[in-house]
Order: C-alpha cells, then structure tokens, then sequence
C-alpha cells in the first residue's frame, strides 16, 4: 500500500532557530500534500495544502511567513519552521493524496519541542 | 463548508463490551468521502474505512463495522466485544469535491481490563 515517510520524528530546537521537517510518498505520486497540526488532545488541523510545482494554499490564521511549505517534487514536501517559538512545539502530520478518490496516506508525525 | 462533530468527548467502557462512536457531518456537497482513523498513544494515524457518498451499504470487519445513514448525515462506527488494544482516539474525516480532508474533535476510547 501507499507508505509516506516523516522525518524527523521528534526534533527539540532552541528559540529562534529554524527547523525542516520532511514528508516523502515513497512509492507513489503525490499530486497533493497536506499539513497538519495537533495540540495535546485536540484535533488535527490544516495548515496548508500544497501542490507540486506550486506556492501552498495556506488556511486562514496560519502564518505563511513562518512555516514555509515546498512541494518540489511529486514525492516530497518539506515544512520549515521559522525562527521557532515554544508556542510552536505541536504535533505536525503531513498526508498525502495521490489522487483524491484514492484517499489520504498520513506520515508518523514530528514532535516538534522548542526550548 | 465542510463539517464533522464527534459529540463523545471520552468513551470509557470495560472490555468485551460493544462501544458506539458516533458521526454527524454536513456538507453541501452530493460526491464526498467519510473517513475514520485510529490514532494510538505513539501518534501515527491508522486509517480504518474510506466509504464514499453514493455507497451506503453497512460494512463490517472482523470486530469493526459501520454505519452510513446519508438521512441522517451520520457515519457511526461501533466496536465490538472490545480490547485494550482499542484504547486510542479515533477520528471521523470528510473530504468533500476534491478538497482538504476536515477532522471532526475525536473521540478518546478507554478500554479497562
């Protein structure tokens, strides 16, 4: 089946530094990639939804200057964390979708800790 | 726009019992997709069922089945004879006309030995 690999897995950053975190189709091509946030028992939120070869549509209230979303290839979109504040440290989940009846494949997430 | 509520907060029932996770959506949309994932302690999400708009047949499988009632917006998910290894939080999706997959708050499942 559809595999989308994440890394890292947990990375902790010290304020003001950046971070990028990487999410790969590995055996399919993903036309769309998406970008999630989770806070400690909450749901997942959208960020943003990329699409190969195209600036990402951020959701409202996202800052698009902070997390900076590429999609440079049909099998990885990188998520980079700008100048990182705790009140970054959340959950991120990447997705991809290879076409949309073929459903989502989601990545193990990154525990992003931001002293 | 798209939406799903998960009313159950946090389920808690003793194991072998059967549990019922409920799902409202809305949507304007005819041709959408109902989705519902587990989501354990490690954080990983665990897809469990993809049905689209225009099949409303009930499925089952093993211990999992589901419920789609399109008169009723509902895509409600019940566990049967459960285990601990249930525990975990499990989230009902919509996708609606090739768009972004929409989460509903998610349900917090605990499974007692």
């Amino acid at each position: 089946g559809a595999v989308v690999s994440q890394h890292p897995s947990r990375v902790i950053c010290k304020s003001g530094t950046s971070v990028k975190i990487e999410c790969r189709s590995l055996d399919f091509q993903a036309t769309t990639m998406f970008w999630y946030r989770q806070f400690p028992k909450k749901s997942l939120m959208l960020m943003a939804t990329s699409n190969e070869g195209s600036k990402a549509t951020y959701e409202q209230g996202v800052e698009k200057d902070k997390f900076l979303i590429n999609h440079a290839s049909l099998t990885l979109s990188t998520l980079t964390v700008t100048s990182a504040h705790p009140e970054d440290s959340s959950f991120y989940i990447c997705s991809a979708s290879q076409d949309w009846g073929y459903g989502y494949t989601f990545g193990s997430g990154t525990r992003l800790t931001v002293v | 726009a798209q939406k799903v509520t998960q009313a159950q907060t946090e389920i808690s029932v003793v194991e072998k019992e059967d549990v019922t996770l409920d799902c409202v959506y809305e949507t304007r949309d005819t041709t959408y997709y109902l989705f519902w994932y587990k989501q354990p302690p490690s954080g990983e999400l665990v897809f469990l069922i993809r049905r689209n708009s225009f099949d409303e047949q009930n499925e089952i499988s093993g211990r999992y089945s589901w419920n789609f009632q399109k008169s009723t917006s509902s895509f409600n998910f019940t566990i049967t004879a459960s285990q601990v290894v249930d525990s975990a939080v499990y989230f009902c999706a919509l996708s609606e006309a090739r768009d972004k997959l929409v989460f509903g708050a998610g349900t917090i499942l605990r499974v007692k030995s």
